[in-house]
């Protein structure tokens, strides 16, 4: 069974600070890919992006960046020099290979807020 | 290019009545999804459509929810009757089923309110 597990249900932070968002998974595929979608308060989820099992490397862009970790089954996200308008939910989903691909499985959210 | 489209943005409907759900894809994305979001949890997907065909629905009850995507491309959900545990916000996403298959972009959600 897919399990996506964010232990931390609200963080506030002040401006320009970091912020690092904890998201752990659990699969039994070989295979599968690992997301985190952003939700303003509009309500839209924000692709953000999206790492296959194969590929540990870390990924930065912009001020945001992700670290895989396989041997942990954790794929945390931080937020360099936080802004106001980095407030919104975070969620990490996961979708295994096979027949299931496509089903998204979220974490229940991470609500950040960046206070100015 | 033009996101995932859906109407109404919101609905109060009172328990037992029907309601219907409205969802424009992304030209070109042969795959959408219909997931259900109550508050402070996240999306669950409801049903999954591969073009006019049904992938998933293993979570859709099927006793009260229906859903439907004529001609492959725009989709309605339906729940009638509807319950209390109903109220959610019902999320329309599509993905393109060559390029990048499993990135799924989000339309804005109908927030529904049974009362």
């Amino acid at each position: 069974a897919q399990k996506v597990t964010q232990a931390q249900t609200e963080i506030s932070v002040v401006e320009k600070e970091d912020v690092t968002l904890d998201c752990v998974y659990e699969t039994r595929d070989t295979t599968y890919y690992l997301f985190w979608y952003k939700q303003p308060p509009s309500g839209e989820l924000v692709f953000l992006i999206r790492r296959n099992s194969f590929d540990e490397q870390n990924e930065i862009s912009g001020r945001y960046s992700w670290n895989f970790q396989k041997s942990t089954s954790s794929f945390n996200f931080t937020i360099t020099a936080s802004q106001v308008v980095d407030s919104a939910v975070y969620f990490c989903a996961l979708s295994g290979g096979g027949s299931t691909l496509g089903r998204l499985y979220f974490g229940r959210g991470t609500q950040l807020t960046v206070w100015p | 290019e033009a996101g995932v489209a859906q109407s109404p943005r919101y609905k109060i409907i009172e328990k037992r009545q029907s309601v219907a759900f409205w969802c424009n894809p992304i030209s070109g994305h042969a795959t959408l999804y219909w997931y259900q979001q109550i508050l402070g949890q996240g999306p669950k997907l409801l049903i999954q459509f591969q073009n006019n065909g049904v992938v998933d629905d293993s979570q859709l009850p099927k006793d009260r929810f229906s859903a439907e995507r004529l001609k492959g491309v725009d989709s309605t959900l339906k729940i009638q009757p509807a319950k209390l545990e109903d109220s959610a916000v019902y999320l329309c996403a599509s993905s393109h089923s060559q390029e990048r298959k499993n990135i799924q972009y989000f339309g804005a959600g109908t927030r529904l309110s049974v009362l």
